[in-house]
């Protein structure tokens, strides 16, 4: 079975540019998470959809905004960008909202020249 | 608000070396506990987990005790491997929204 598929691997963008990163979640999964990951530091959540709704959100400006699809894949944005978001963005799927364990794609690598 | 403190790396150990790597938390209520690794390149791959007091996850000779009393869940190996060799997070989450907190990663270097 495939696991949670992230695209693209790498990105460069310019400063004020925008972007849109893809996650697919392991067939059968609800949820999906997006994470960002500054070199050296822990992830940082962002976002949760569940169910096509928007059921968590971080301490992230409202550059970053994010939806779910029918199908249950997602789409993370960022607008106006900076050069402090270059960063490794990661998206986890999980079965359901709570309880049950999140898998991690190997992520989107993110610079912003 | 919820919060988790790892000790800081990197820690560089020989082959076959005894590992800790010490995780405290902080948390309202009664949270889940995990400890992922991440390869380099690589996305997180969960290592184990424990969701109440008193639980020992483990997996692949690694593991970890759920301590209510002292708040911590301290990640232990008896002989470490070169393949060992990662970034190591400690996470909790409060088992209400589902988000992941994570520490801020320990990386473990393991010498021949």
């Amino acid at each position: 079975d495939a696991g949670v598929t992230q695209s693209p691997t790498h990105l460069i963008k310019t400063r004020g540019q925008h972007v849109t990163l893809r996650c697919s979640p392991i067939s059968g999964h609800k949820s999906v998470s997006w994470y960002q990951q500054v070199l050296g530091q822990g992830p940082q959540f962002i976002f949760q959809y569940y169910e096509k709704e928007e059921r968590g959100r971080g301490n992230f400006p409202d550059r970053f905004s994010a939806r779910q699809f029918p199908n249950y894949s997602s789409e993370l944005n960022v607008n106006a960008l900076l050069l402090g978001d270059s960063a490794l963005y990661l998206c986890a799927s999980s079965l359901d909202r709570v309880g049950t364990e999140a898998f991690f794609g190997q992520g989107t690598r993110l610079t912003v020249v | 608000g919820d919060s988790v403190t790892q000790m800081e790396g990197p820690v560089t150990l020989s082959e076959e070396a005894f590992l800790t790597i010490n995780c405290t938390y902080t948390a309202t209520g009664y949270p889940s506990l995990f400890w992922y690794v991440q390869y380099p390149g690589e996305g997180l791959q969960l290592l184990l987990k424990a969701t109440k007091a008193d639980d020992k996850g483990s997996n692949k000779g690694f593991e970890a005790t759920y301590r209510k009393e002292t708040t911590s869940f301290h990640l232990e190996k008896g002989s470490v491997q070169v393949s060992d060799s990662a970034v190591y997070f400690c996470a909790l989450t409060d088992n209400q929204g589902g988000k992941l907190i994570f520490g801020q990663g320990t990386e473990l270097s393991v010498k021949p």
